[in-house]
């Protein structure tokens, strides 16, 4: 069974800086993607970035980017030049190219401090 | 587009009674599923339906029934609640079951068993 690995509970991160949070998952599949979801206290659940597992090149969508090492099994999610709104829950999530049913990892509390 | 509908918001329930949460979409899409979200450990999958009349079991089905009898609807059934199915719930749906396609989430229902 797939497994994802998020190891940083919680993190906080200055206003204006970058933080990185980090997912690790593991699958023996070679058709799959990945992706990280922003919770905020809404608790509405938000498409932050997704990548295809068969591109080499790493997503990034605005301020977003991740770091994909397919051999490491790692997606690690980059948000630069964070905001007061970024704070949330951020969850790494995975699933096989054949269907929609989504793995999550068990989240990180970002916070963002002034 | 109201995208992704669940009912109710919040309920509070007694050991052993029965509830129906209500899940729609307007975007006529193939694939529906439910989550939980416990704390500490994120989305698990419940059950999901890839189309009409057609359901399966995720990863944590015991205690709830589903069924689709047309496109737009997805309820999630407790037959006998207990205090264990005290969680927010999420209804998500996406255009097919490929794992290429992004989930739509709904807002989310909080259930209390009390």
């Amino acid at each position: 069974a797939q497994t994802v690995t998020q190891s940083q509970p919680e993190m906080s991160v200055q206003e204006a800086e970058t933080v990185t949070l980090s997912c690790t998952y593991d699958t023996s599949e070679s058709d799959y993607y990945l992706f990280w979801y922003k919770q905020p206290p809404s608790r509405q659940m938000i498409l932050v970035i997704r990548q295809e597992a068969y591109k080499q090149q790493n997503a990034t969508e605005n301020r977003f980017s991740v770091n994909f090492q397919k051999a490491a099994k790692s997606f690690s999610l980059k948000i630069s030049d964070s905001q007061l709104g970024d704070a949330a829950m951020y969850f790494c999530a995975y699933s096989t190219g054949t269907a929609s049913k989504l793995t999550f990892g068990t989240g990180t509390r970002l916070q963002v401090t002034l | 587009n109201a995208g992704v509908t669940q009912t109710p918001k919040f309920q509070v329930l007694k050991t052993g009674q029965s509830m129906t949460l209500q899940c729609a979409q307007d975007m006529n899409h193939e694939y529906m599923s439910w989550y939980r979200q416990d704390p500490g450990m994120g989305l698990r999958l419940i059950h999901y339906s890839v189309g009409a009349g057609i359901t399966d079991q995720g990863e944590v089905p015991n205690g709830y029934n589903v069924s689709r009898s047309t496109t737009e609807d997805f309820p999630l059934r407790l037959l006998s609640a207990a205090p264990s199915q005290t969680s927010v719930y999420f209804c998500a749906s996406s255009y097919s079951p490929s794992g290429a396609n992004v989930l739509t989430f709904g807002a989310g229902s909080r259930l209390t068993v009390l």
